[in-house]
């Protein structure tokens, strides 16, 4: 399956500032998505980035406060802009995986936990 | 729009034995794919099983199976000879089939199951 390199794993910012996540993919993937999970929550989609295109964004979620580039196939980044203590929480990139034992899933980064302080 | 719903927050077996956990999901939708993944404190996502929704037979993965009822839009997770390693979070989720016009192409996930493994 494909492997994903998510930096950084975890950070301490100051209210007001902004953090980029980024995550580096050993292969070519058309569609790279980013979730947030809040403390003891689960998984909810902010964006699907498709190369050379705008991200599209769900709903809840603007461009504004979390601007993703996509600038090849295998890199993408997500930035945390203006930060606010409710910002606090993991965030993890993800991939469709067409190789995954042989079949088709999604594989996950390791997550940056981001605290705002 | 689709949702997942895990109804048990917290699950607790004894090592060796089975439990299963329960997830429900609503969707207008006839072609999906389902899936169970494991979130243990590392916080890495590791798919566990994934169900085709036009696939009568359920899917199977060594110790993991699912019970997948279309009709009644449930997909639980059976978990065969628990081992402390099973100790996580285990989430539930739902993606459309996007070659039959469906909608977003990420995971929507349930709440999540915590489960607890005694020795």
């Amino acid at each position: 399956s494909a492997v994903i390199s998510q930096k950084p794993s975890r950070d301490i910012c100051q209210r007001g500032t902004s953090l980029t996540i980024q995550c580096q993919v050993d292969s070519q993937v058309t569609m790279m998505f980013w979730y947030r999970q809040q403390p003891g929550q689960s998984l909810t989609l902010i964006a699907t980035a498709n190369q050379g295109s705008e991200a599209t964004y769900e709903s809840g979620f603007v461009i504004d406060k979390f601007p993703i580039s996509r600038p090849n196939l295998t890199f993408s980044t997500l930035t945390v802009s203006n930060m606010s203590p409710e910002d606090s929480s993991i965030y993890l990139c993800s991939v469709e995986d067409l190789r995954f034992r042989g079949n088709y899933g999604y594989t996950f980064g390791s997550g940056t936990r981001l605290t705002v302080v | 729009a689709q949702t997942v719903t895990q109804s048990q927050p917290e699950m607790s077996v004894q090592e060796a034995e089975t439990v299963t956990l329960s997830c429900t999901y609503d969707t207008s939708e006839s072609d999906y794919y389902l899936f169970w993944y494991k979130q243990p404190p590392s916080r890495q996502m590791i798919l566990v099983i994934r169900q085709e929704a036009y696939k009568q037979q359920n899917a199977t993965e060594n110790r993991f199976s699912v019970n997948f009822q279309k009709a009644a839009k449930s997909f639980s997770l059976k978990i065969s000879d628990s081992q402390l390693g099973d100790a996580a979070m285990y989430f539930c989720a739902y993606r459309s089939d996007r070659f039959s016009g469906g909608g977003a192409d990420g995971l929507t996930f349930g709440k999540g199951t915590h489960l607890i493994i005694q020795p």
